[in-house]
């Protein structure tokens, strides 16, 4: 199972928005809703922003939010804040009943 | 409050076999639709989904590791082990637990700190 591709590094200025996308296959994005989403921070370990993909677990901003077309599921961050600063990895549920992730991406604000 | 803790060893021998543990608290594992899975990250690298237990005592594992891992809960010690065999220094990484419940039952919710295990004679 070859991970998920999402781009290296996306930036932005603080209030702006970005977009990371996560590109998958047939049996895995393209085959199921069971997207997720997960915020890493340097030295921390991950956190679910974005399950299902495009719900949100309580405590989390709305400024996150998720969609999906096709073979591509999507993070997008409003007003982008200093702490959104980190890596971010998608994840989705396979046709082989296994987990496949994202290559990572890492948002950096200007 | 839901913890996920990992422990184990820091450094293991390429052949040997590695075993980390998850002590967690906060859930327990024969809840209905409870899950604990493990995931490990190799320095610099994206991470990598490696097993995933649930309450039914169901298990999956990655396609590419199956033959070398094997998962196994106590429920009431509130464990969760992963036993991996033949460690290579490829292995060499962080390794996590994390909790599946409720609603994204497809998802981890908690996460424990990791454990960095690095493979080397």
């Amino acid at each position: 199972q070859s991970a998920l591709t999402q781009p290296p590094s996306v930036s932005g200025s603080p209030g702006q928005s970005v977009t990371i996308s996560c590109t998958g296959t047939s049996s895995d994005v393209g085959s199921y809703n069971r997207v997720s989403w997960y915020q890493r921070p340097p030295g921390t370990a991950p956190k679910l922003i974005i399950y299902d993909v495009s719900d949100r677990p309580s405590g989390v901003p709305d400024r996150f939010s998720g969609s999906k077309s096709g073979y591509t599921a999507s993070l997008t961050i409003s007003g982008l804040q200093a702490e959104d600063e980190a890596d971010y990895y998608c994840s989705s549920y396979t046709t082989s009943n296994t987990f496949v992730f994202g290559t990572g991406t890492e948002v950096t604000v200007l | 409050q839901v913890t996920l803790k990992e422990s184990g060893p820091a450094l293991v021998k390429p052949t040997q076999t590695l075993t980390v543990t998850c002590t967690f608290s906060g859930f327990s594992l024969s809840t209905t639709g409870m899950r604990v899975s493990w995931i490990r990250q190799p320095p610099g690298k994206a991470l990598e989904w490696l097993a995933r237990i649930d309450w039914d005592d169901d298990k999956i594992y990655s396609t590419s590791l199956q033959t070398r891992l094997t998962i196994s809960k106590d429920t009431s010690k509130k464990q969760v082990v992963l036993m991996m065999t033949n460690m290579d220094p490829v292995d060499t990484g962080t390794y996590y637990c994390a909790r599946t419940y409720g609603a994204g039952s497809y998802a981890s919710d908690y996460w424990g700190q990791g454990i960095l295990v690095t493979v080397s004679s």
